[in-house]
């Protein structure tokens, strides 16, 4: 069965540290893979997704098809940054499902 | 305003009542989606739609059914709530064409006593 895993529930870490919230999926084609972020009192949204290359509010995505992973990274957290992180594929072209990860709560301390 | 409404927010309710969780777009999209979320746990699609008339279940299996007989409403509906169906439900709507993201609306908190 198609699965994502991201195995921290939670991640704390100081202001300035790096971060590195990890996902992995399992899926023998190749999935299109986002991340989505949930602020406090704050709706679900779109983070960023990994074909487009980009890096928003400092976090960057890479896929990594041998080790099928996407994980989330940045290389110094803000405290603004504290939220749960989701990490979904989508596994086919032809649909716009999306299989969404248990999610990571990162907590930054100032 | 572009934007994903569902009402109500939060809804307590007793056991065998029949409910209807809103969601309303004008966004202009055409695919919609129902989430089921249990606190700390993954989301869960329960339902989709690509346009009027189109339903589908998702890969949860849930008792709600849905209807779509305007582009912009996704109804969902218990005919009888169980306290098994207590979770959040987030709706959600993409557009058509690329690699669309999905919105998401504020979720509603369902509590069955």
């Amino acid at each position: 069965a198609q699965r994502v895993t991201q195995p921290e529930k939670l991640l704390s870490v100081f202001k300035g540290a790096p971060v590195e919230l990890k996902c992995n999926y399992s899926y023998s084609g190749s999935p299109e893979l986002f991340w989505y972020v949930q602020y406090s009192r704050q709706r679900l949204q779109l983070l960023l997704r990994h074909i487009s290359r980009e890096s928003i509010k400092g976090f960057t995505a890479d896929l990594n098809k041998g080790e099928t992973s996407f994980h989330l990274k940045k290389p110094f957290a803000q405290e603004e940054d504290s939220a749960m992180y989701y990490c979904a594929p989508r596994l086919s072209y032809n649909t716009d499902k999306l299989i969404f990860g248990t999610g990571t709560r990162l907590q930054v301390f100032p | 305003e572009a934007d994903i409404y569902q009402t109500p927010r939060y809804l307590v309710i007793g056991t065998g009542k029949k409910i209807t969780l809103e969601c309303s777009q004008t966004m202009g999209h055409d695919k919609m989606y129902w989430y089921q979320q249990d606190p700390g746990m993954e989301l869960h699609l329960i339902h989709y739609s690509y346009g009027v008339n189109s339903t589908e279940k998702g890969d949860l299996s849930s008792e709600s059914t849905v209807s779509r007989i305007r582009t912009e409403h996704f109804p969902l509906t218990l005919e009888s709530a169980r306290p098994s169906h207590t979770s959040q439900y987030l709706c959600a709507s993409s557009g058509t064409g690329g690699l669309n993201e999905q919105f998401f609306g504020p979720g509603t908190r369902l509590t069955v006593l």
